[in-house]
């Protein structure tokens, strides 16, 4: 099957700092979605991506739909404490109810 | 509530025996999905519910996972002789369309077998 690949595994950053993840498959998708999961609750959609090369942002948040359609990456800008998180990216496939296949994930830890 | 709910939030359950955890999605929502995942990875998909049928049961991974959802509303999923290898947080997600609509996940059921 599909297999989506998330880097990096994890990081840690210092408050204000900006911070990049990316995702890449090995097949061509037709939606990119990042959620961000907090501890001991269910991931909440943050950006949905649905064209090749489409640029979105949702506040401090950037995600953009690479062109090949293998890849696609999210940008958080001055980061803040709350931001402290696990990152997935999801693609949302055609069958089955739209059923979602997720990356590993990329846990964040922002430092104050 | 208006989200998905689950309960129990916790369950510990000796090797062998039986559990059931329960899903209320967002009233109206058509789409039921319940996915698993292990620490530190990312939520794999177990089955789907298109209202009261499951079309899809390809991600369970045995026999003895059991999902119903008879009404096409609330949803369980029966976890029969659990094994240490079950022990993953169980979630649960909605959408109001059968494609395209974004899921609305709940807090998920942690499931520990000791």
């Amino acid at each position: 099957g599909q297999q989506l690949n998330q880097s990096p595994q994890s990081m840690f950053i210092q408050e204000g700092e900006d911070v990049s993840m990316n995702c890449t498959s090995s097949s061509i998708f037709n939606t990119w979605l990042w959620y961000k999961q907090d501890p001991g609750e269910g991931p909440v959609l943050l950006i949905a991506l649905y064209k090749a090369g489409e640029l979105t942002s949702n506040g401090r948040l950037t995600a953009q739909f690479g062109i090949t359609r293998k890849d696609s990456f999210l940008n958080i800008s001055a980061s803040i404490p709350s931001d402290v998180g696990i990152y997935f990216c999801a693609e949302q496939g055609e069958t089955s109810g739209s059923r979602l296949t997720f990356g590993e994930g990329t846990q964040l830890t922002v430092n104050p | 509530g208006a989200g998905v709910s689950q309960s129990p939030r916790y369950k510990v359950a000796k090797r062998g025996q039986d559990v059931a955890l329960r899903c209320d999605p967002i009233s109206g929502h058509v789409s039921l999905f319940w996915y698993q995942q292990a620490l530190g990875q990312g939520p794999e998909f177990l089955t789907y519910f298109q209202n009261e049928a499951q079309l899809d049961k390809s991600g369970l991974p045995s026999d003895r996972f059991f999902a119903e959802r008879p009404e096409g509303s609330v949803s369980t999923l029966k976890i029969q002789r659990t094994q240490q290898e079950d022990s993953a947080v169980y979630l649960c997600a909605s959408s109001l369309q059968t494609l395209g609509s974004p899921l609305h996940f709940g807090n998920g059921t942690r499931l520990t077998v000791t």
